[in-house]
């Protein structure tokens, strides 16, 4: 099983609210990303984290604020977004460890609106 | 100069015809490639995974790495209106890189009846 899940699949906000994306996976995969994706570009990182840990934070606004609980969730916590922060926001995991350890799975995304 | 270069197409084919898709890159310390698809409005897939040189085949597809000439590729035998998508390639260096992935921009194909 290669799945990731997120939820939800659409979200719609205004600026001033505060929300949050969840993703699970379990694979027992030991890194975790978050992606941001407009239209007809490819994937942008945005964080990972290796064995629960924050590892990459790509210089990301502190309106984006991740949060991973255990080795199978990984959160994105949204707050005062502004209308560019519209896109689709996926999660990924790989194994982080053996053969393979770099092959990244994504999840269906979430699509978000600002407003 | 962007690190991968993919050209964005798109690309149409008539059903059954092989499908040749390609990146080329600028970091030669890039090892571990990967090929995913992308349906409209879905997250990518993972297609085929190769570390360094080499060929791959899964089924229809087949993954080509030319390290020497920083060069990968992606062939589709047989190709059906279901492969409509886009082609996105990636690439990651050593692992003291973070797992990051540098995306090329993607390939949109069109498989027509």
């Amino acid at each position: 099983d290669t799945e990731v899940t997120q939820t939800p699949k659409h979200l719609v906000m205004g600026m001033t609210n505060k929300k949050s994306l969840k993703c699970e996976q379990h694979m027992g995969h030991r890194a975790m990303y978050w992606y941001k994706q407009k239209a007809k570009k490819p994937p942008e990182l945005m964080f990972v984290y290796s064995y629960e840990k924050l590892s990459i934070n790509e210089s990301v606004p502190s309106r984006f604020s991740p949060e991973c609980p255990n080795s199978s969730l990984l959160n994105l916590h949204l707050h005062a977004l502004q209308p560019e922060d519209s896109a689709l926001y996926l999660c990924a995991s790989s194994p982080g460890q053996g053969t393979g350890a770099y092959e990244q799975y994504f999840g269906p995304g979430t699509r978000l609106t600002v407003t | 100069q962007k690190e991968v270069e993919q050209d964005p197409g798109p690309l149409s084919v008539p059903e059954g015809a092989i499908v040749s898709l390609n990146c080329t890159y600028s970091n030669s310390a890039f090892q571990y490639f990967m090929w995913y698809r992308q349906y409209s409005r879905k997250g990518p897939e993972l297609l085929m995974y190769t570390y360094s040189s080499g060929n791959k085949e899964d089924g229809r597809f087949t993954a080509q790495v030319d390290k020497s000439s920083k060069y990968i590729s992606l062939f589709i035998r047989d190709s059906q209106p279901s492969d409509s998508a886009t082609y996105l390639c990636a690439m990651s260096a050593d692992p003291g890189g973070g797992n990051k992935l540098t995306f090329g921009t993607g390939t949109q194909l069109k498989v027509e009846l």
